[in-house]
């Protein structure tokens, strides 16, 4: 079946840096979502992007779908210590359209 | 609208043991999933149902059942417990296909001995 590939599976940023990790697929996606995860917590949807070329802003993260539909993003501007925690990125797939995750990308920000 | 309600939150149980790993939802939503995330695997589906009465199984569905009876509720139940099982499951629900996103539960802590 469809799957999302998101590599590395960590990656440590100074406070005020920019951030940027990808979710990667063989395979044409027909929507991506994105979720966040802080350490101890559970995922917490962040966005859904469904065509071609989409990009969505929420503060200083932008998402973006790629024009062929086989990867998406995620940019964080300056980052924070907020920011820390694992993102994931999730496809539905099959007739009943169940979700399935990638296996995230964990991020720490040195203050 | 108290979300996706997880009980218990923490769990230890003997090997051979069985138990179920409660789900409850208030937001009137089709679709439910049980997860399981262990370090480096991500989240991995165990069963999902999209509607009372239909169920399906996920990625790792063996060592678990699920049943739907009612909108609300999508117990997971762990029929002879093994080491293997050792995780944190999420239950989590959405309206039909998702497209708002799935709410998940808080968890609970699973950790068999």
């Amino acid at each position: 079946g469809q799957q999302v590939m998101q590599i590395p599976q960590y990656q440590h940023v100074q406070e005020g840096e920019d951030f940027t990790t990808y979710c990667n697929s063989s395979t044409t996606l027909s929507n991506i979502q994105w979720y966040k995860q802080r350490p101890g917590g559970h995922p917490v949807f962040l966005i859904q992007l469904v065509k071609s070329g989409e990009v969505k802003k929420q503060k200083r993260l932008t998402f973006q779908f790629g024009e062929a539909k086989k990867n998406s993003s995620l940019h964080i501007t300056a980052t924070q210590t907020t920011d820390v925690g694992t993102y994931f990125c999730a496809l539905h797939t099959g007739a009943n359209s169940k979700l399935t995750f990638g296996k995230g990308i964990t991020l720490s920000v040195r203050p | 609208n108290a979300g996706v309600t997880q009980t218990p939150k923490f769990q230890v149980l003997k090997t051979g043991q069985s138990m179920t790993l409660q789900c409850a939802q208030d937001m009137n939503h089709e679709y439910m999933s049980w997860y399981r995330q262990d370090p480096g695997m991500g989240l991995r589906l165990i069963h999902y149902s999209v509607g009372a009465g239909i169920t399906d199984q996920g990625e790792v569905p063996n060592g678990y059942n699920v049943s739907r009876s009612t909108t609300e509720d999508f117990p997971l139940r762990l029929l002879s417990a093994a080491p293997s099982q050792t995780s944190v499951y999420f239950c989590a629900s959405s309206y039909s296909r998702g497209a708002g996103g799935y709410t998940f539960g808080s968890g609970t802590r699973l950790t068999v001995v």
